[in-house]
């Protein structure tokens, strides 16, 4: 199986910051990489898809990079309706696999 | 709208079986590949089962193979997945969801509200 390892596991950051989480692919899955936010209580939602695509209807502050084993998402100026759990997943091997989520909190 | 709604979670005892049912609407159901995904208390996501939007390949968790079972019925827009053997590890919110299928399989785009399943004594 593919292991996926976000880093860090969790992070405390102020309105208007700029948050970066990465996620390390065990080994080489191209681009076939999508992130989620889930809110507490709340189903995950698709955010980032093919590592970059922004989901329809998502804000622009939200980013995602990377290629190969590592990828990157941003917030660039974090809101407080972003604090959540975010997830990132593999789609190039099955099982699909999730990274153990990076949940964001508002320092 | 888009619209995925699960059913048929609660409370069964170790070795017990449960059937969760998701009902799909705002979308032709019968184009998509729909996956199964849990996630204990507490805890991460686990991509349990998918099936194609025929319904002709399936593929399961390790960790639940011989004991799930998915289904769907393309007439009556739902999914399902028989659980057989549960074990008190399977206890977990289950969350069906839609799946884009580009030249392979990819994102999960909808999510359903999830179902609880606790299996305790």
């Amino acid at each position: 199986d593919i292991q996926m390892t976000q880093s860090p596991s969790s992070l405390s950051a102020s309105v208007g910051d700029r948050v970066t989480i990465t996620c390390q692919a065990s080994q080489d899955i191209s681009n076939y990489l999508n992130w989620y936010q889930q809110k507490p209580g709340k189903a995950p939602k698709l955010l980032i898809y093919d590592a970059s695509n922004l989901e329809t209807g998502v804000p622009s502050r939200f980013s995602g990079s990377g290629s190969g084993t590592d990828f990157t998402f941003t917030i660039s100026s974090l809101q407080p309706e972003d604090i959540a759990t975010y997830y990132c997943q593999q789609y190039d091997n099955l099982p699909f696999t999730f990274g153990q989520g990076t949940k964001l909190e508002i320092k | 709208q888009v619209q995925l709604v699960e059913s048929g979670g609660g409370l069964v005892k170790p070795g017990g079986s449960l059937r969760l049912s998701c009902a799909a609407s705002g979308f032709t159901f019968s184009d998509y590949y729909m996956s199964w995904i849990r996630q204990a208390p507490g805890k991460g996501l686990e991509w349990v089962s998918y099936i194609s939007s025929s319904g002709s390949t399936i593929y399961y968790a390790d960790s639940v193979k011989g004991r799930f079972t998915i289904s769907r019925d393309n007439a009556k827009n739902s999914l399902y997945l028989q659980m057989n053997s549960l074990r008190a590890e399977d206890t977990a919110v289950y969350y069906c969801a839609r799946q884009v299928r580009a030249m392979i399989p990819s994102r999960f785009d909808c999510w359903g509200q999830g179902t609880l399943v606790t299996v305790s004594s």
